[in-house]
Parts: C-alpha cells; structure tokens; sequence
C-alpha cells in the first residue's frame, strides 16, 4: 500500500506557509520528495535517512519521524513557481526495488 | 548530474499494436530501474522494478505479459505494452538508480504519453 498523504489539495497566496503530511502504515526505512509540474516528470526535493532528520534547501524543508512513520514537508513564505503536485516516495522494503509514491498534494499558489 | 532519457515522449497508436518505450541513462550505470503508469491527476503507480540482467518483478495486478521489460544493458531498459487497447492509454515515467538501496536518489526520465485509438 502506498503512503497517504495529507491534505489532497491545497490552494495558498504568495508568502504563506504549508505543510504537506506523508503517513505509511509500514515502516519507512527512509523519505523522498519530489515535485511534479503537470505534464512534467518529478523533480526531486530532498531526502532523509534517518528517524529525526530535518533538513532544508531554501524555503522548503522536511521532517522524519521514523517512530510515527511519518513525514512532513514545509515550505514557507510560498511562491509561485512552488505550485505542483508534491508527491512522497520510500523504499519500502530498503532493498533498493519497490520504491512507492504516495498519493500526491496538489498545491497551487496564486497571487 | 545524472541524466535519464525516455524516447519517445509521445505516441499515439491504433488499437491491436505494440508499442516499445526506451528508458536509458546517459551518464551512469542503472543496475535499478522501475517504471511507473501515471493517470490524470493520480499518483505514480508502481508497475515493475527491472534489475539489469534479470527478470523484472511486477507488482500485484500488473500483467507482466501485455508489458515486457527487458533491462538488458546498465544503461538501458525497454517496457513494451503488447496489443495495446484504450484503457492503456497513461503517461509511462521510468526511473534510474545507480544502486540498490532507498538513500539513492531516482532520476526520472520525461515520460512517455501513450494514447491508443
């Protein structure tokens, strides 16, 4: 089963802030996150390995609780280009194969 | 950066027909790649993960053959959808890794839009 991801859309004005929530019910070994623009592959964002791992590139930041199997995805002050489908991904088995995505947030910045 | 190049980006099909998609990486070994169908506004689903030479292995509900996968180089792997019908008819995203394991990064190709007449 693929992670579940939270909320499914979301619509923001420049300069707010969202949180895109990732929740499996088996255990995430580790997190990816990409980002798709519509008609485009995704791109990706960041990664993190380890249970308590934060991390962030520009506005964009994630956090991963490996207990709760769980992670979030920040971005602040949003701006434009951010709008897309925001999808997580992890190695479920860390084996390398089988690697899922969850079931995607939409996110749409007008301004 | 590692690059990956999906050929063709499109292609429309008449029902009945074959339609082969090309997934290679340009600039380092994939012994790993997986292939994704991709359905409007839906998530990337899974079809198989392909490991250079060996089977591919298909998740659960994917006929493995009305699309072949054959990964027969590091550099190179093919999805083949046989005797493709309308409801085939999605965006095909493949993915590279260098190695196993979940800390690699996968590198996307374009995709690919199959529409079958």
């Amino acid at each position: 089963q693929q992670p579940v991801q939270s909320p499914q859309a979301v619509i923001l004005r420049e300069g707010e802030d969202a949180v895109i929530n990732c929740s499996s019910s088996k255990a995430l070994y580790s997190v990816h996150w990409y980002r798709q623009k519509h008609g485009e592959a995704p791109v990706f964002l960041m990664i993190l390995l380890k249970g308590g791992e934060q991390k962030g590139h520009d506005k964009i930041s994630a956090s991963f609780n490996e207990k709760k199997q769980q992670s979030s995805l920040y971005l602040t002050a949003s701006q434009l280009s951010y709008s897309g489908t925001y999808f997580c991904g992890t190695d479920r088995f860390n084996t390398g194969n089988q690697f899922y995505f969850g079931t995607g947030t939409s996110l749409t910045v007008i301004p | 950066g590692a690059v990956v190049s999906q050929h063709p980006s499109w292609v429309i099909c008449k029902s009945g027909t074959s339609v082969k998609i090309e997934c290679r990486s340009l600039d380092f070994q994939a012994t790993t790649m997986f292939w994704y169908r991709q359905f409007p506004k839906q998530s990337l689903m899974l079809m198989a993960t392909s490991n250079e030479g060996s089977k591919a292995t298909y998740e659960q509900g994917v006929e493995k053959d009305k699309f072949l996968i054959n990964h027969a180089s590091l550099t190179l792997s093919t999805l083949t959808v046989t005797s493709a019908h309308p409801e085939d008819s999605s965006f095909y995203i493949c993915s590279a890794s260098p190695r196993g394991g979940g800390a690699n990064v996968l590198t996307f190709g374009a995709g690919s839009r199959l529409t079958v007449l």
